[in-house]
This record gives structure tokens, C-alpha cells and sequence, in this order.
């Protein structure tokens, strides 16, 4: 069936050192959203990427939509203490409104 | 109000018993959204209103739960005869859902069950 993978599911990183974290769907996406889940936190929406090939940024966090969106991904640069949490890509399928999830990378940051 | 509203946060079952959870999204936001979410683990879809109707069920994971949304507004999970394994957080969501496409989702803080 149709799936949201991401990878990798923890990352470990030193404060200040840079990470990516990368979603890959089955099949072609409409869009791909991305949220963040801080401990004991609910989801939060960060960012929605529509065009194919398209990169936005905020601050030190930079996301990318394949050419094929069909997957995607999350670099941040510089990493804080402020990062730590569980990041989630989702995306709905062409002509469907429900809003897939992949299981998340939880980051985890040693100061 | 101004942000999806879940009640109750918190909520302690005995096993074989009925639950009832309730969600109130954002003001005008078509689309409701349910998922439920164990601990340290993803979040697993379970259905999704546009107004009223639900057309997609497939992630009820038995014909113990069910949903219904009135008024395009509020909407319940009902979990009938709960068992251990239905313990998770229950989230919310809701969206505006503009045409050709989903829109953020807004979600509650959650509903925190727990069957003894």
C-alpha cells in the first residue's frame, strides 16, 4: 500500500553540527508538509512544500521537495538545543485529502 | 476559540468500558482529522471528516470505534468496550482544506487514554 517512510527514525547530534533527515513516499505526493512534535508536545506545522524540485527555508532549517515528489527533506544547520524533538514529513496522495504520516526522526542534541 | 480544543486531556478507563472523546476545531475549518498516537511512536490515521461526512474509514482499527461530526463542527471518537491496547494519545486536527489540495493541520493537544 501506499506508505511515508522516513529516515533515519533517531538522530544523535553534537550541538552546533549539521543533520538531514529525508522522507520518501511510494507513490507522487501533492504536496509534503512537515511538522514538529517537541516532548510532551502535540504536532506543529512547519512547513508545506507544493512545486516540484522546490526549496524554502527558515532560519537554519532548509527543506526540499523531489523533482518527482516523491520524497523530501530536512537539513538543519548549526543544531540547538532548541531542535530537539520528533519531526514529522506528511504529504497527501494525488486526489486525496488524507494527510499521510511517516513515523518521524526523533532528534536528540548533546550540548 | 481560537486554536482545536480536545476534551477531556486526560481520561482512566477500566477495560470493557465505553469512552467518549471530543474534538472542537477551529472555526470554519472543513476538514477533522483523527490520529491516534502511541508513546514514542508515530501517528497512526484513523479518519477524516469533510464537513460532515467521512469519506475515509480505513484507519478505524476495529468496528469497536466510530466517529461522527455534526454541524460541520465538533466532532466524537467513540471507543466501545475499550481494551488495553487502545491506551494512546488521540489527537485532533483540523484544516481548512482549500480546494486542489490539504492544508496545515491544526492539532489539539490530545486526549491522553489509559485502560487499566
Amino acid at each position: 500500500g501506499q506508505q511515508v517512510m522516513q529516515i533515519p527514525q533517531y538522530q544523535h547530534v553534537q550541538e552546533g553540527e549539521d543533520f538531514t533527515t529525508y522522507c520518501n513516499s511510494s507513490t507522487t505526493l501533492s504536496n509534503i508538509q512537515w511538522y514538529k512534535q517537541r516532548p510532551g508536545g502535540h504536532p506543529v506545522f512547519l512547513i508545506q512544500l507544493v512545486k516540484s524540485g522546490e526549496v524554502k527555508k527558515q532560519k537554519r532549517l532548509t527543506f526540499q521537495f523531489g523533482e518527482a515528489k516523491k520524497n523530501s527533506s530536512l537539513h538543519i544547520t548549526a543544531t540547538q538545543t532548541t531542535d530537539v524533538g520528533t519531526y514529522f514529513c506528511a504529504g497527501p496522495w494525488s486526489n486525496d485529502y488524507k494527510l499521510s504520516f511517516g513515523a518521524g526522526t526523533t532528534v536528540t542534541v548533546r550540548a | 476559540g481560537a486554536g482545536v480544543s480536545q476534551s477531556p486531556s486526560n481520561k482512566v478507563t477500566e477495560k470493557g468500558k465505553d469512552v467518549e472523546l471530543r474534538c472542537d476545531p477551529i472555526s470554519g475549518h472543513t476538514a477533522l482529522y483523527w490520529y491516534r498516537q502511541s508513546l514514542g511512536q508515530g501517528l497512526e490515521f484513523l479518519i477524516y471528516f469533510q464537513g460532515n461526512s467521512a469519506p475515509d474509514k480505513s484507519g478505524l482499527p476495529s468496528d469497536r470505534f466510530s466517529a461522527e461530526r455534526t454541524g460541520g463542527s465538533v466532532s466524537t471518537l467513540t471507543i466501545q468496550r475499550t481494551q488495553q491496547e487502545d491506551s494512546a494519545v488521540y489527537l485532533c486536527a483540523s484544516s481548512l482544506n482549500p480546494a486542489g489540495g490539504t492544508g496545515e493541520l491544526f492539532f489539539g493537544e490530545g486526549s491522553r487514554l489509559t485502560v487499566l
